[in-house]
């Protein structure tokens, strides 16, 4: 079964930093460009972030260019999101998400993981 | 990179069909084949529901359809059933492995 669990999830205050995890299993993953998307509290999805399959290109929204750094270890099939300099805008719920080569879907979707900033 | 924009509400009563419209611009939508459209119901994850533009991925209902025109991007949903309750975004690759979401839409069934 192609699955994906992502964890790490929880408070932490404004200023703060926080790394996400995402444990992918019944696909290979070293194949797939993987992917950071959240949504906020009763809010639509934003994509954050992506990295190739083999990390050669890395790229981040706006939104948190300079503060969040994506990075995978094939090996251990997993995704990371290092998270620093929090704000209380990044309030999400932060799902992995995988894209297929050539494509453009994300496919599967994790289950979430909840982050919240607030002092 | 502005959301896509959606309608923020559509409904329909059982068995009717509904379009859902999701309109970007040159730089996403209308520059590449590769619109997706994601169903979610309230505390869950999305889910693929239409993939470059007009295919449906295996076990998705054949009552899904896709389609694009210029800088616009339309799901269908025929037949419409109780369980397509749920909210709709669609999402556009918009260049350099990015990628830009829409601004979402309730479907309520009457």
């Amino acid at each position: 079964e192609v699955q994906l669990v992502e964890s790490g999830g929880g408070l932490v205050k404004p200023g703060g930093s926080l790394r996400l995890s995402c444990a992918a299993s019944g696909f290979t993953f070293s194949s797939y460009s993987m992917n950071w998307v959240r949504q906020a509290p009763g809010k639509g999805l934003e994509w954050v972030s992506s990295i190739s399959s083999s990390s050669s290109y890395i790229y981040y929204a706006d939104s948190v260019k300079g503060r969040f750094t994506i990075s995978r270890d094939n090996a251990k099939n997993s995704l990371y999101l290092q998270m620093n300099s929090l704000r209380a805008e990044d309030t999400a719920v932060y799902y992995c998400a995988s894209v297929p080569r050539g494509g453009g879907q994300f496919d599967p979707w994790g289950q979430g993981t909840l982050v919240t900033v607030s002092s | 990179q502005s959301a896509l924009t959606q309608p923020a509400s559509v409904s329909g009563s059982p068995g009717q069909s509904i379009t859902i419209s999701c309109t970007g611009t040159s730089s996403d939508v209308g520059s590449y084949n590769l619109v997706s459209w994601y169903q979610q119901h309230p505390g869950k994850a999305p889910k693929l529901m239409i993939y470059e533009v007009s295919k449906r991925p295996s076990g998705v209902s054949n009552r899904f359809s896709g389609s694009k025109s210029g800088n616009t991007a339309s799901l269908t949903i025929s037949g419409l059933q109780a369980e397509d309750e749920a909210d709709y975004y669609c999402c556009s690759y918009a260049g350099s492995s990015s990628y830009v979401f829409g601004t979402g839409t309730k479907v309520t069934v009457l």
